[in-house]
């Protein structure tokens, strides 16, 4: 079936770096999600990307989806402590079933 | 406000019995889905509606019954069957296929 890796599976990062997240797909996707969830907390849906290459901004997050639609990445420039949590990739398998990927934790170090 | 609510936040169960969570969604929402989410891990789908009385297995429905009576619930029985119960319960909506998926707060149910 449909394999979502992601990686790397934990970060840690100092206050004011970058991170930035990964996903990958052993088929070609349609569209891909991203979700955020805080500690104890529940996924947040941030964004969705459909097309080949396309790059979206949100803030201080930059996600971009492969050329060929395997893959995508997340990308958080200068990070600040509200980052922490772990960032899932989802992807639709084209009949409602929504496939999370493995996620990134992300530690922020003030 | 509109959402959706899962109850409790926290149950506990001794081995053997069967419990159900519960799942209500005031979006208007055809689908709804069940995920379970183990300490450190990500999320795997149990179960999935796409409309009222009809559902479909996910990766892990072994041990899991669901029910879809109503669009508005998408109750979770875990049966005495699933051999390791322990763990965060999602449970999800979303309003067609190809759209953002909302989420309840989520039960942690533990079994002793």
């Amino acid at each position: 079936g449909q394999q979502v890796m992601q990686i790397p599976q934990y970060q840690h990062v100092q206050e004011g770096e970058d991170f930035t997240t990964y996903c990958n797909s052993s088929t070609t996707l349609s569209n891909i999600q991203w979700y955020k969830q805080r500690p104890g907390g529940h996924p947040v849906f941030l964004i969705q990307l459909v097309k080949s290459g396309e790059v979206k901004k949100q803030k201080r997050l930059t996600f971009q989806f492969g050329e060929a639609k395997k893959n995508s990445s997340l990308h958080i420039t200068a990070t600040q402590t509200t980052d922490v949590g772990t960032y899932f990739c989802a992807l639709d398998s084209g009949t409602y079933k929504y496939i999370f990927g493995t996620g990134t934790r992300l530690k922020v170090l003030a | 406000d509109g959402g959706i609510t899962q109850s409790p936040k926290y149950l506990f169960r001794k081995e053997g019995q069967n419990v159900t969570l519960s799942c209500e969604q005031n979006l208007n929402h055809d689908a709804m889905y069940w995920y379970r989410q183990d300490p450190g891990q990500g999320l795997r789908l149990i179960y999935y509606s796409q409309i009222v009385n009809d559902f479909q297995k996910g990766d892990i429905a072994e041990g899991y019954s669901v029910s879809r009576e109503k669009k508005e619930s998408f109750p979770l029985t875990v049966t005495s069957a699933q051999k390791n119960p322990t763990a965060f319960y999602l449970c999800a909506s979303s309003i067609a296929q190809n759209t953002e998926a909302f989420f309840g707060q989520g039960t942690r149910l533990t079994v002793v």
